[in-house]
């Protein structure tokens, strides 16, 4: 089975607290990105990787941090300096170094205690 | 800097009936144009991607146009079911940019 698998699908977190979410591809995809989903608002870029060892920040990257050590991999941690966290996140992955069809995970929802 | 605007917010139509969802955008110096599927608390599933140099594409029961010039796409569905209930969204791949822009989406709900 080929795609795109996050865990874990929900997360409590206290205030404060560091969290991490997982990300990881077998689609043999350069480019990865994490994004963040509000009610009643579209996707906003938090960061994203063409390639490994290299990322940018997105739109709103403020409070979060990301890896990419490994290709199929590129985990995302929200950090006590994010003020608002409680979010749907999700992670996607594309080929064509970022110019192709972008292939999504089923999902984060990310919820502050 | 690119917006893209999905308009209307939330769309009912009765089973059967052929429909059409409007995206737009308004840098037209883009790579390509792509339209996808949510359904409630899921990730989203891509429905199809229009090349800047192509006009339309089909699969299925869904065709999208692209009019670059203008600034527009559509997503025409026919023959509607249930099951396409669900939010689309656009998101549009600018030029000199290694990112998607994405509209806030239709929400579509198809009357029994």
């Amino acid at each position: 089975d080929g795609g795109i698998t996050q865990s874990p699908k929900y997360l409590f977190r206290k205030e404060g607290q560091n969290v991490t979410l997982s990300c990881e591809q077998n689609l043999n995809h350069d480019a990865m990105y994490w994004y963040r989903q509000d009610p009643g608002q579209g996707l906003r870029l938090i960061y994203y990787s063409q390639i490994v060892n290299d990322f940018q920040k997105g739109d709103i990257a403020e409070g979060y941090s990301v890896s990419r050590e490994k290709k199929e991999s590129f985990p995302l941690t929200v950090t006590s300096a994010q003020k608002n966290p409680t979010a749907f996140y999700l992670c996607a992955s594309s080929s064509d170094r970022g110019h192709g069809t972008q292939y999504f995970g089923p999902g984060t929802r990310l919820t502050v205690l | 800097k690119q917006e893209v605007t999905q308009i209307p917010a939330a769309l009912s139509v009765p089973e059967g009936e052929n429909l059409v969802l409007n995206c737009s955008f308004t840098d037209s110096a883009i790579y390509n144009l792509q339209w996808f599927r949510q359904d409630p608390g899921k990730g989203l599933t891509s429905l199809l991607l229009i090349q800047s140099s192509q006009r339309e594409q089909t699969s299925g029961r869904l065709n999208a146009s692209l009019d670059k010039s203008s600034g527009r796409s559509t997503l025409y569905i026919a023959a509607s079911q249930p099951g396409d209930s669900a939010t689309y969204l656009c998101a549009v791949d600018q030029f000199g940019n290694e990112k998607l822009t994405f509209g806030t989406g239709t929400r579509l709900t198809i009357i029994p």
